[in-house]
């Protein structure tokens, strides 16, 4: 059950897009399309951003957004506002049934 | 709306046993699978254990597998934790979580501080 491997830290300037990898193998990430994303600022719990790969649930805005090819997801988040500065997420299943999740990417706002 | 509280949580000396408690709300909590996630001081979130809506089946990360158990009530709404063996880098923040299967979590409690220390 190794972590899911994410980039220790991002930055972007507002208005800018950004882009977070989030690289598993052919056992979660790349085996099932059950990757999902949460954002956590300091303090708090993590929210739910991004399911099943691509799906936003109701009230998360629409700069968010998540893909995947192979054994690599990505969450994009389009139009950087200030308080999208916060730690980011990604998660999987896994074929032994469990989760994973990646160690995290902290995202500066320039 | 959603609520999960924890409770439980404190400091407790290694190799020790501790239950940790979450009182669910506002939603039909024998309808959905319930997690378990830990997240020590200044680090990543890890996932501990899920369990399915009506308590039939179980699984846990290898970190915890063999020394903690996660159960719940469905008539008093309620998802436990048990805790034995205790080790030090056991010391986290634990959230429960309402599940979609082991696909994601949606809604989390607000997490309960758990300090493994002699």
């Amino acid at each position: 059950q190794s972590a899911l491997t994410q980039p220790a830290s991002v930055s972007g300037s507002p208005g800018q897009s950004i882009t977070i990898s989030c690289t598993g193998t052919s056992s979660d990430v790349g085996g099932y399309n059950y990757v999902s994303w949460y954002q956590q600022h300091p303090g708090k719990a993590p929210k739910l951003l991004i399911y099943e790969v691509n799906n936003r649930p109701s009230g998360v805005s629409s700069r968010f957004s998540g893909s995947k090819s192979g054994n690599t997801a990505s969450l994009t988040i389009s139009g950087l506002q200030a308080e999208d500065e916060a730690d980011y997420y990604c998660s999987s299943y896994t074929s032994s049934s469990t989760v994973v999740f990646g160690g995290g990417a902290k995202l500066t706002v320039l | 709306q959603v609520q999960l509280v924890e409770s439980g949580g404190g400091v407790v000396q290694p190799g020790r046993s501790l239950r940790l408690s979450c009182a669910a709300s506002g939603f039909i909590f024998s309808s959905y699978d319930m997690h378990w996630v830990r997240q020590a001081p200044g680090k990543g979130l890890e996932w501990v254990a899920v369990i399915r809506y009506d308590g039939s089946n179980q699984n846990y990360a290898d970190s915890v597998k063999g020394r903690f158990t996660i159960s719940r009530d469905n008539s008093k709404n309620t998802l436990y934790l048990q805790m034995n063996s205790l080790r030090d880098e056991d010391s986290a923040e634990y959230y429960c979580a309402r599940g979609h299967g082991s696909s994601y979590v949606d809604h989390w409690g607000q997490g309960i501080l758990v300090t493994v220390s002699s």
